[in-house]
């Protein structure tokens, strides 16, 4: 069963720090994944979607990779800012029987402090 | 260009009634899911549709919840009776993807349900 971990689960910074992200999944057998944020209350915006041809995306400070062979993740925040304050999610398609599905991390909550 | 849009943003109910969530998704795109989301969990889906037909209800508890999508545009989510336990968020999102395929995915702000 194909399983998704997000490390770390909560990350504390200050204000101008690089930061990593990481999701793995256990089966890489993925073709796709896409990093998404959520501020509290609301509701998940995407961030960016690396393809199945494609090894990495970047927009703005963000930069995201894929490793298909090992079947991880990351998400690299650049300059860090209060506004980055948010839960990070990533999430990747499977087939489940005769279904394509979505499975989900549980999330990393990033607090970036002033 | 108008996002997911989701109504209403909060709902508070008595368990056993009844309520529904709305959802209209972006122009154009064809497929749109259902999700619900309880605090601090990744969301969990409940029913994908690819125009009007649904693809994958397998994860739908359909003794008390039921969706529709009958011009392949709009969508409606009902829970009745509603529970204690279906107090979470209700997502909605939506894509625009080949049959069978899953791409990038938009999400509207979310119904937040009560149930008392």
């Amino acid at each position: 069963k194909q399983e998704v971990t997000q490390i770390p689960a909560a990350l504390s910074v200050p204000e101008g720090e690089n930061l990593v992200l990481n999701c793995s999944f256990t089966d890489s057998a993925i073709y796709n994944l896409q990093w998404f944020r959520q501020d509290p209350g609301k509701g998940l915006t995407s961030l960016l979607l690396i393809q199945s041809s494609q090894r990495e995306q970047t927009s703005g400070r963000l930069n995201a990779s894929l490793d298909k062979s090992s079947g991880r993740s990351t998400l690299y925040i650049a300059a860090s800012q209060p506004g980055d304050s948010a839960t990070y999610l990533c999430a990747g398609p499977y087939n489940a029987g005769n279904n394509r599905k979505l499975i989900w991390g549980l999330g990393t909550s990033l607090a970036v402090n002033p | 260009e108008a996002g997911v849009v989701q109504s209403p943003r909060y709902k508070i109910i008595e368990k056993k009634q009844p309520v529904a969530f709305w959802c209209n998704p972006i122009s154009g795109h064809n497929t749109l899911y259902w999700y619900l989301q309880n605090l601090g969990q990744g969301p969990e889906l409940l029913i994908r549709y690819e125009n009007e037909e649904a693809v994958d209800d397998s994860q739908l508890p359909k003794d008390r919840f039921s969706a529709e999508r009958l011009k392949g545009v709009d969508s409606t989510l009902k829970i009745q009776p509603a529970e204690l336990g279906d107090s979470a968020v209700y997502l909605c999102a939506s894509s625009l993807v080949a049959s069978g395929s899953i791409g990038e995915l938009f999400f509207g702000e979310g119904s937040r349900l009560t149930v008392l």
